[in-house]
């Protein structure tokens, strides 16, 4: 059974542009949320979609941004970029629900910006 | 605000020791919790799932307890290997009206296994 998949795996940037990454979850999955991995925060939550709405939100701007296809599919998009998104961008797939089943995540997309 | 510890930042043992690595959370109100083990440039390969209503899980060499009255987890690695060498991160979930919520993470333990 394929993983959760990320594209593209590593993206530059610059500053002021907008980007959009990928996330295809485990068959079956229908929960998507991503993650944002630095040096110096850890990682924080973004946002979770179920179902093709946004369930869950963490604490980012505005400029982050997503959605989730009806095949469960998710993009996210930051707009006018600035220096501090440079990041891994995970996703990670669950059942969802009442589930205590474990989330599973994608190998990332490293974000850097110039 | 949910927060989670982990102690110590970074750990190097020699091959075959037993180790301990610990977590500790601040809000006892989770769904479950996770440990997770993240090698270089990946992303997150889950090791241990603990439901709030279980006290430890067990896979391979790998225990994981739960302790949620006092807030506290921990994972030991037993008759650790170079391969065992990864970043360890914990993480609890939050009891989102019932259903699983969002993860939030401690910061990890660098572990190094030297031969």
């Amino acid at each position: 059974k394929a993983g959760v998949t990320q594209t593209p795996r590593y993206l530059i940037k610059t500053r002021g542009q907008q980007v959009t990454l990928s996330c295809s979850p485990i068959s079956g999955h229908r929960s998507v949320s991503w993650y944002q991995q630095t040096p110096g925060q850890g990682l924080q939550f973004l946002f979770e979609y179920f179902s093709e709405t946004q369930r869950n939100k963490g604490n980012f701007p505005g400029r982050f941004s997503g959605r989730q296809f009806s095949n469960s599919r998710s993009e996210m998009n930051v707009s006018t970029l600035e220096l501090g998104d440079s990041a891994l961008y995970l996703c990670a797939s669950s059942l969802a629900g009442a589930s205590n089943q474990p989330q599973h995540f994608g190998d990332g997309t490293r974000l850097s910006i110039l | 605000k949910q927060e989670v510890t982990q102690i110590p930042a970074a750990l190097s043992v020699p091959e075959g020791e037993n180790l301990v690595l610990n977590c500790s959370f601040t809000d006892s109100a989770i769904y479950n919790l996770q440990w997770f083990r993240q090698d270089p440039g990946k992303g997150l390969t889950s090791l241990l799932l603990i439901q709030s209503s279980q006290r430890e899980q067990t896979s391979g060499r790998l225990n994981a307890s739960l302790d949620k009255s006092s807030g506290r987890s921990t994972l030991y690695i037993a008759a650790s290997q170079p391969g065992d060498s990864a970043t360890y991160l914990c993480a609890v979930t939050r009891d989102y009206g019932g259903s699983q919520g969002n993860l939030i993470f401690g910061k990890g333990t660098k572990l190094s296994v030297k031969p």
